[in-house]
């Protein structure tokens, strides 16, 4: 199947530093990526989608200056944790959307954990 | 309002039985797909099984099938044969069209113990 990288795979910065995790279609080209988050024990929370060359869209709730995605290629996008606080840290995980592949066509990254003190 | 709803946190299963994880979902759409993912610890989301709105018979993916009750909005994953392998959190996903596009979006989840 569709493989999705993410990197890093685990990421501890200081408080007010900004981070960046790149999510990798292998592949196939991903015309959409979504980024979600999941806190300890809790549910993927879906944060943002992302087409390529364009804008993020951004669920309700998420703040668009904090968290700037960027999907400049079909094979490539990033989420920018600005100014983190240890309230940011949580399980990142991408996914990327192959439209050739029919109904499967959703694939996980294998998460980051961004841990911010 | 939940559009998936995973109403058991956790569950537990003798090995070698078979254990039924609840989903229900709310949509309005008349397309839509369903899924279901295993989280092991190591956090990766393991694809399982999938349905479609418009698909008659129920999935079956190996030890794993989908009960899909359209009617009801249910979409409960059977998995027969419990193994230790199986304990894992479990999330019932429902991916549609609508407005905003395509997004898939998830329940909160069932935590499966599988006990020796």
């Amino acid at each position: 199947g569709a493989v999705v990288s993410q990197h890093p795979s685990r990421v501890i910065c200081k408080s007010g530093t900004s981070v960046k995790i790149e999510c990798r279609s292998l592949d196939f080209q991903a015309t959409t990526m979504f980024w979600y988050r999941q806190f300890p024990k809790q549910s993927l929370m879906l944060m943002a989608t992302s087409n390529e060359g364009s804008k993020a869209t951004y669920e309700q709730g998420v703040e668009k200056d904090k968290f700037l995605i960027n999907h400049a290629s079909l094979t490539l996008s990033t989420l920018t944790v600005t100014s983190a606080h240890p309230e940011d840290s949580s399980f990142y995980i991408c996914s990327a959307r192959d439209p050739s592949g029919g109904p499967l066509e959703q694939y996980f990254g294998p998460g980051t954990r961004l841990t911010v003190t | 309002a939940q559009k998936i709803t995973q109403t058991q946190p956790g569950m537990f299963v003798q090995e070698k039985e078979a254990v039924t994880l609840d989903c229900t979902y709310d949509t309005s759409d008349q397309s839509y797909g369903l899924f279901w993912y295993k989280q092991p610890s190591s956090g990766e989301m393991i694809f399982l099984i999938y349905q479609g709105s418009y698909d008659e018979q129920n999935a079956t993916e190996g030890r794993y099938s989908l009960n899909f009750q359209k009617a009801r909005k249910s979409a409960n994953l059977v998995i027969s044969a419990s193994q230790l392998g199986d304990s894992a959190m479990y999330f019932c996903a429902m991916r549609e069209g609508g407005t905003g596009g395509f997004k898939t979006i998830f329940g909160a989840g069932t935590r499966l113990f599988v006990k020796a």
